[in-house]
């Protein structure tokens, strides 16, 4: 009940195209969805959260999707760049547990073609 | 911008010896975390602390993980007794609000 599904384990995309990234999780308890960036030999960077409450959230190219119901979110990149070609980390919390600690998905490695 | 900073970059060590990871978090963080990420694999959480306490661990934190906030900026993850499974990068993040987890560049432990 812990898990997050990450899929797809890669993808490959061409310049200018959208990324899309998926994310499933169990545990109904998880009220905080991150999505962090990872280029090699870096830590994770934040890119963008949302919470249960509400069904999207854009900043700039990258959005989030929120379905409750099926307990699934998505990353979207629009119009993507080689730039970024990294490895995309889905991951959940409960932010009312008093640890706050994150459940990662396993990873998706996007690659943008020029 | 503020970031977290972690020391070494790089550690190898024999097995069965003791290393020391070093963090230092962003100054009005309160929140602090060890995760540790085997190579190819997912990040995994290790440890929080708050209030100058362990909130919880995982069950890969056992008694030879320890942690410490020694002087109120660097935050530290001891390995008392090293094994080549615990051969990853290892990541400090620290956080101000119970939600958002700010990640340092990673230390890279290799137990040989």
């Amino acid at each position: 009940q812990q898990q997050v599904k990450q899929s797809p384990q890669s993808l490959i995309v061409q310049k200018g195209g959208i990324s899309i990234i998926n994310c499933a999780y169990e545990n109904t308890a998880f009220d905080y969805f991150p999505w962090y960036q990872q280029f090699p030999g870096k830590g994770p960077a934040l890119l963008i959260a949302i919470r249960p409450d509400v069904s999207e959230k854009k900043e700039g190219r990258f959005t989030i999707s929120f379905n409750k119901s099926a307990k699934q979110f998505s990353l979207h990149i629009m119009d993507s760049q080689p730039g970024d070609s990294a490895t995309y980390f889905c991951a959940a919390s409960r932010t009312t547990s008093g640890t706050y600690k994150y459940i990662f998905g396993t990873g998706t490695r996007l690659k943008v073609l020029a | 911008e503020p970031e977290v900073t972690q020391t070494p970059s790089h550690q190898v060590t024999q097995m069965g010896q003791e290393v020391i990871l070093r963090c230092v978090p962003i100054s009005n963080h309160l929140y602090f975390y060890w995760y540790r990420q085997i190579l190819g694999q997912k990040v995994e959480f290790l440890v929080s602390f708050y209030n100058n306490e362990i909130s919880e661990k995982s069950e890969i934190f056992d008694d030879q993980f320890s942690v410490e906030r020694p002087d109120g900026s660097n935050f530290t993850l001891k390995i008392r007794s090293t094994k080549l499974e615990d051969s990853a990068m290892y990541f400090c993040a620290s956080g101000r609000l119970q939600e958002t987890q700010y990640f340092g560049p990673g230390t890279r432990l290799l137990v040989l």
